[in-house]
């Protein structure tokens, strides 16, 4: 079955400007989560969501934000983007009855300049 | 404060040996603990799991052992083979309170020499 699909794959944006990215999981997965991986910070949690839902939200400041669609597709949105923002951006998705089990996108890069 | 510390950033075996990743965590709520191989520019992928009510699981080369009491974690990789050089990366869970929501290490480099 298709993976985890994230688009785009690539993107360059300026800082004070705004971005959204996709993420669309695997079919029959409900939970989507996002993650942020820089250089120094590893891999950081941005949010959960599950049936449109957001359940956990990680110690990441009010311009990420996001949304989960009907059909489980995510969207994330970043305001009024920093320097530091450029990070690979990844979401993975999982089937409710097993949390433990998440299965990663390709992840979209981000560039702020 | 890591909750999930991997203290070693790389490691190099020799193709046919053991390669062994350590992991340690500081948070006793969680529940479940699972490891990660990444290749650049791909998204991690998921390599093997374990419950907190378990010390060991096997999965064909791989093997994650737990010590819940040391808080620490570890994967071994027997035989190591060059296509396993990849950064690996384990990660923390305490399911059910926090859902998808997994708490990663900082990642070990694994370098397999042919």
């Amino acid at each position: 079955k298709a993976g985890v699909t994230q688009t785009p794959r690539y993107l360059i944006k300026t800082r004070g400007q705004q971005v959204t990215l996709s993420c669309s999981p695997i079919s029959g997965h409900r939970s989507v989560s996002w993650y942020q991986q820089t250089p120094g910070q590893g891999l950081q949690f941005l949010f959960e969501y599950f049936s449109e839902t957001q359940r956990n939200k990680g110690n990441f400041p009010g311009r990420f934000s996001g949304r989960q669609f009907s059909n489980s597709r995510s969207e994330m949105n970043v305001s009024t983007l920093e320097l530091g923002d450029s990070a690979l951006y990844l979401c993975a998705s999982s089937q409710r009855t097993d949390p433990t089990e998440a299965f990663f996108g390709q992840g979209t890069r981000l560039t702020v300049v | 404060d890591q909750q999930v510390k991997q203290n070693s950033p790389s490691l190099s075996v020799q193709e046919g040996r053991i390669s062994i990743l350590n992991c340690d965590y500081t948070n006793s709520m969680f529940d479940y603990f699972l490891w990660y191989k990444k290749y650049p520019a791909e998204g991690p992928t998921f390599l093997i799991s374990i419950s907190s009510i378990k010390d060991k699981n096997e999965d064909g080369r791989f093997t994650v052992f737990l010590n819940k009491s040391a808080k620490h974690l570890s994967l071994h990789i027997v035989p190591s083979q060059p296509g396993d050089s990849a950064v690996y990366f384990c990660a923390a869970s305490d399911t059910p309170n926090a859902g998808n929501m997994l708490t990663f290490g900082g990642g070990t480099r694994l370098m397999v020499k042919p």
